[in-house]
Formats: C-alpha cells, structure tokens, sequence
C-alpha cells in the first residue's frame, strides 16, 4: 500500500563519497520534491520536478543534483557530502502544483555522513 | 513571503483529552490554504488536513479539526480524544507566495499524550 517509497531508510556514506538516494511512487503524480529535514528543525525544500521539469531552489547548493527519468522514479545525488549534509531526506509528491494540492510523503532516508 | 508561526515548543496532554495546537499565519496571498502535518520520531510525515480560506466551514478529518480564524490569522488544529500514537511533532504548512506550490512550515510542535 506505500505510495510513496524511499529507499534506503538509513544510509551512512563517507565525507566527499558521492550518494544517491531514491523515491518511487505509485500515485501518478505530476510533482515530486526533495527536502532536507536537520534534527528538530522543519523540512527545508531543496529543489521540485513538475513532470520533467526541473525547478531547483535558490539556496540549494550546487552538492545537490537530481534526477526523475521517468514518472514514477525521482532521484537525490550528492556529489561530495559533507559533515553539514547529515540529515532526513524527505520525497513528496503531489497531484499537481498549486496552493491546495497536499503533499504525500515518503518514511524518509536518514542519511550519516562519517 | 509567507510565515507561519507555531509559538507552543512541546505541549502534553492526558489520553483521552483534547489538545489545541496553535498556527498563526502572515500572508498577502488572497486566496491561500493551511495543511497540518504529523511526524513521528520514525521520521515520515503524514498529511492530516488542509483548509482553504474560502472554504465556509472548518476541516474536519476523524479526530482532527482545524480551528479557522481569518480574522486573526489563525488555524488552530484539534485533535480530540488524544491516543498514545498521537505522541509526534506536528507541523502547521502553508503554500504559496511567490513559489505556488512550494510549502513554508512552521517550527513544529511536539505532542507528548501521557497515559
């Protein structure tokens, strides 16, 4: 029944070792977000794919790449992370872009960096 | 740009009781919508209830209610008969401004329900 799934729940990778974490789902949605969600703080959004259409963030740092070959797939590279990018990574999507579509979220990749 | 505040840190509530937690807003949109989120310590958010401000009467979602208030710029969310699974953070969210989708939360509250 998950609709939103990301894998994998937990991922510890190296300082400066590049990581890809995934989301997939099964709801058909035009929209998917990244966030990045620090201990005790509220989710941050990084960057949006309507469709094909990337839309990054102005404060996203350029360590953030992402890629959504196709509708059901979206993926978060990090290409050299550092010690300040240990956080949750949160995947959403919605229906549609606009101000009443609410966003379905994924459990979540808790991403340690040593 | 929109703001969102949610001015209660943590708040405690016995089983079984009902529980406020507060949301104010800032927005020059005229036409906006209020989501409530639920995270759990396990990390996933889930989406409670929304309300748009055209909307005549307030969200109601099971247990969950949000309190509407325009004039003060308020949307408090309810949620009655609390259970020991109701123990999470909570997040007020808003959409819009001048990125349409894109949502600004609030700090969060977190919800500790004693048995």
């Amino acid at each position: 029944d998950a609709m939103v799934i990301q894998n994998p729940r937990y991922q510890v990778t190296q300082f400066g070792k590049p990581v890809t974490l995934s989301c997939s789902q099964t709801l058909n949605h035009n929209v998917m977000y990244w966030y990045q969600q620090k201990s005790s703080q509220a989710p941050k959004l990084l960057f949006h794919y309507y469709d094909k259409d990337f839309n990054n963030e102005a404060d996203t740092p350029d360590n953030f790449q992402s890629r959504r070959p196709n509708t059901s797939f979206c993926f978060l590279d990090i290409r050299s992370p550092g010690l300040g990018d240990a956080a949750m990574y949160l995947c959403a999507t919605s229906r549609d872009w606009g101000a009443n579509q609410p966003q379905h979220f994924g459990d979540g990749t808790r991403l340690s960096i040593l | 740009a929109q703001k969102i505040t949610q001015t209660q840190p943590g708040m405690f509530v016995q089983e079984k009781e009902a529980v406020t937690l507060d949301c104010t807003y800032d927005t020059s949109d005229p036409s906006y919508g209020l989501f409530w989120y639920k995270q759990p310590s396990s990390g996933e958010m889930i989406f409670l209830i929304y309300q748009g401000s055209y909307d005549q009467q307030n969200a109601t979602e099971g247990r969950y209610s949000l309190n509407f208030q325009k004039a003060r710029k308020s949307a408090n969310l309810v949620i009655s008969a609390s259970q020991l699974g109701d123990s999470a953070m909570y997040f007020c969210a808003m959409p819009g401004g001048t990125s349409y989708g894109k949502l600004t939360f609030g700090q969060g509250t977190i919800l500790t329900v004693h048995p």
